[in-house]
């Protein structure tokens, strides 16, 4: 089945500090991908959808500058957390769809959860 | 704007029984709808998925049944079993051609809970 591998897993730093979230398929390529958050037991809030070469699409009230999103290949994109504050402890979680339909699934990583002291 | 209305927000059912997890959605263009489950700590995974041709649709277990004109859809879990013990999201799918293509649209979540 299709695998989507999301590195680190976990991840602590200190405030002021930059973070770097990759997203890769690891057997398929992936025109699209998309960036989710999670507070906990709460739903996945869609921040921005990426799609490879071009600029990601952000969603209304998603700051474009505190998270950056590349998507420079076909199987990776990454989310840098810029100057993260505690406020931006939480559980980042991407997914890639197959394919270029647009009804093709959506597959998602496990997950990386970013604590901020 | 709240697009997609998922019920109920917890439910706890012993081994063997049929949980059943309600969505209802306001946007006709919908076009897909997907149910996924997700454990803790992990990624939401893809259970069972309907398009809007067809009235139900059965995968094992798991069975959806969807009622276009009510615009609703539901997920059947048969003969639970504690391993099913998860939250259930339905997200149907819009293709927005004007922006977004392709996005899910999550409920708020379903905790399930399976009694041995």
């Amino acid at each position: 089945g299709a695998v989507v591998s999301q590195h680190p897993s976990w991840v602590i730093c200190k405030s002021g500090t930059s973070v770097k979230i990759e997203c890769r398929s690891l057997d398929f390529q992936a025109t699209t991908m998309f960036w989710y958050r999670q507070f906990p037991k709460q739903s996945l809030m869609l921040m921005a959808t990426s799609n490879e070469g071009s600029k990601a699409t952000y969603e209304q009230g998603v700051e474009k500058d505190k998270f950056l999103i590349n998507h420079a290949s076909l199987t990776l994109s990454t989310l840098t957390v810029t100057s993260a504050h505690p406020e931006d402890s939480s559980f980042y979680i991407c997914s890639a769809r197959e394919g270029t339909g647009d009804n093709q699934p959506q597959h998602f990583g496990d997950g990386t959860r970013l604590s901020i002291l | 704007q709240q697009q997609v209305k998922q019920s109920p927000q917890s439910l706890i059912v012993q081994k063997g029984g049929i949980p059943i997890i309600n969505c209802a959605y306001e946007n006709t263009a919908f076009d897909y709808f997907p149910w996924y489950q997700q454990f803790p700590g992990k990624g939401p995974a893809l259970l069972i998925a309907i398009r809007p041709d067809v009235s139900e649709k059965k995968e094992g277990r798991f069975t959806i049944s969807f009622n276009k004109s009510a615009k609703q859809f539901s997920l059947h879990i048969m003969d639970s079993q504690p391993g099913d013990s998860a939250t259930y999201f339905c997200a149907p799918l819009l293709i927005d051609r004007g922006s977004t293509l392709g996005r899910l649209y999550f409920g708020r979540g379903t905790q399930l809970t399976v009694w041995p």
